[in-house]
């Protein structure tokens, strides 16, 4: 049973550019969640997608956009790169139900230079 | 609006010691409490989750307990060994339901043979 897998493990980008990571769910999951975790810091909550639909948002700029697929895979897209999303970037996958457990992949380290 | 405490920032203690891993949370309205492990630049691996109906989740040598009217969880580790190393990270969901999770900062932990 395959958990959660995360693409790329490591990119690096420079300022202004554009990035797309992407995350295959545990296998029955339909509900992905989207992290961001700087460095010494707790992760911080991006958006979460159930059923192709963002169905809650952090409080992250419309610079943060995402898709999530009919297979329920996803994808988080980052415009106009900054200096500040140097960051770990954690998917999470889950089922809709109040309740249950988290489960994470490894993580996309991006750094922005 | 949820926020997570956690105490220590970083704790050292020599192999064979028991330890105990401080939370607070500020909204004890909550449907669980999760506590993660996390080694460096690796994503999160749950460790245990205690349903608000619950006091307490054990699995082999690590113990959580959860009080909510306290707004405190507690992660219990007993005869710590060099391969606990690591940070170890609570998160409880925002009052709206069971996700986003709000996380702590996490406390580093070294066990030192």
């Amino acid at each position: 049973d395959a958990g959660v897998t995360q693409s790329p493990t490591h990119l690096i980008k420079t300022r202004g550019q554009q990035v797309t990571l992407r995350c295959s769910p545990k296998s029955g999951h339909d509900t992905v969640s989207w992290y961001q975790q700087a460095l010494g810091q707790g992760p911080q909550f991006i958006f979460q997608y159930y059923e192709e639909e963002e169905r809650q948002r952090g409080n992250f700029p419309d610079r943060f956009s995402g898709h999530q697929f009919p297979n329920y895979s996803s994808e988080l897209n980052v415009n106009a790169l900054l200096l500040g999303d140097s960051a770990l970037y954690l998917c999470a996958s889950s089922l809709p139900r109040g309740n249950e457990k988290l489960f994470f992949g490894s993580g996309t380290q991006l750094s922005v230079l | 609006k949820q926020e997570v405490t956690q105490i220590p920032a970083a704790l050292s203690v020599p192999e064979g010691e028991n330890l105990v891993l401080n939370c607070s949370f500020t909204d004890s309205a909550i449907y669980n409490l999760q506590w993660f492990r996390q080694d460096p630049g690796k994503g999160l691996t749950s460790l245990l989750l205690i349903q608000s109906s619950q006091r307490e989740q054990t699995s082999g040598r690590l113990n959580a307990s959860l009080d909510k009217s306290s707004g405190r969880s507690t992660l219990y580790i007993a005869a710590s060994q060099p391969g606990d190393s690591a940070t170890y990270l609570c998160a409880a969901p925002t009052s709206s339901g069971n996700t986003p999770l709000v996380f702590g900062k996490g406390t580093r932990l070294s066990v030192i043979a």
